[in-house]
């Protein structure tokens, strides 16, 4: 059973438009949420988090934000920029975790292609 | 400047034949984690190690084992590969376990049988 959810596979946006990804999770307890940016042949680079306290982050182009009501998050990305182009991986962990361990559980990922 | 390091970036080995995969970190950080990759689907973590302390998650198979020597460094080593053992293997660090950081990557062994 996902307990994180990036329901379109692809996505394509038009160079300078905003590109915005979404991401549904299912466990009431994740409290922190990151979103990743993975090139072919690349491993996934940190790009953005979240804490629960907040709905709202913004670094440069990039926010990400959160409605913990829908359990839904999304990333913007404006404007959107052909080096944009991968895969994007949003990924969620929950502090309450006994071991002390913040593990993080991954969505399948979000291809987008920035069209020049 | 790599600070995660994993090799080989594409290991063949034939089915049964047991293979180690590498990573090592220039970070310092505290906690390493293994997590395997299939093709369009989410990463998937095997264990982490905090210090010396290893954590396996329940369904990882017994195939699977890791070491991890010292800070910097820490193995892969599956036993008796199988097909569907094919995957992208990454390795990652974070400082502590103990606040909300993230994780930061290696780039990867892919990892090929035959």
């Amino acid at each position: 059973d996902q307990q994180v959810k990036q329901n379109s596979p692809s996505l394509s946006v038009q160079e300078g438009r905003i590109s915005i990804l979404n991401c549904d999770y299912t466990n009431s307890m994740f409290d922190y949420f990151l979103w990743y940016k993975k090139y072919p042949a690349e491993g996934p680079t940190f790009l953005i988090s979240i804490s629960s306290i907040k709905d709202k982050n913004e670094d440069g182009r990039f926010t990400v934000f959160l409605n913990k009501s829908a359990k839904h998050l999304s990333l913007h990305i404006v404007p959107s920029q052909p080096g944009d182009s991968a895969v994007y991986f949003c990924a969620a962990s929950a502090s309450y975790s006994g071991a002390g361990s913040y593990q993080l559980t991954f969505g399948k990922g979000t291809k987008l292609s920035v069209i020049p | 400047d790599a600070m995660v390091i994993q090799n080989p970036r594409y290991q063949v080995t034939q089915f049964g034949k047991p293979v180690t995969l590498s990573c090592s970190q220039t970070l310092n950080h505290n906690v390493m984690y293994w997590y395997q990759q299939k093709s369009s689907q989410a990463p998937k973590l095997l264990f982490h190690y905090y210090d010396k302390d290893f954590n396996n998650e329940a369904d990882t198979p017994d195939n699977f084992q890791s070491r991890r020597p010292n800070t910097s460094f820490c193995f892969l080593d599956i036993r008796s590969p199988g097909l569907g053992d094919a995957a992208m293997y990454l390795c990652a660090t974070s400082r502590d376990d103990h606040s909300n950081q993230p994780q930061h990557f290696g780039d990867g062994t892919r990892l090929s049988i035959l």
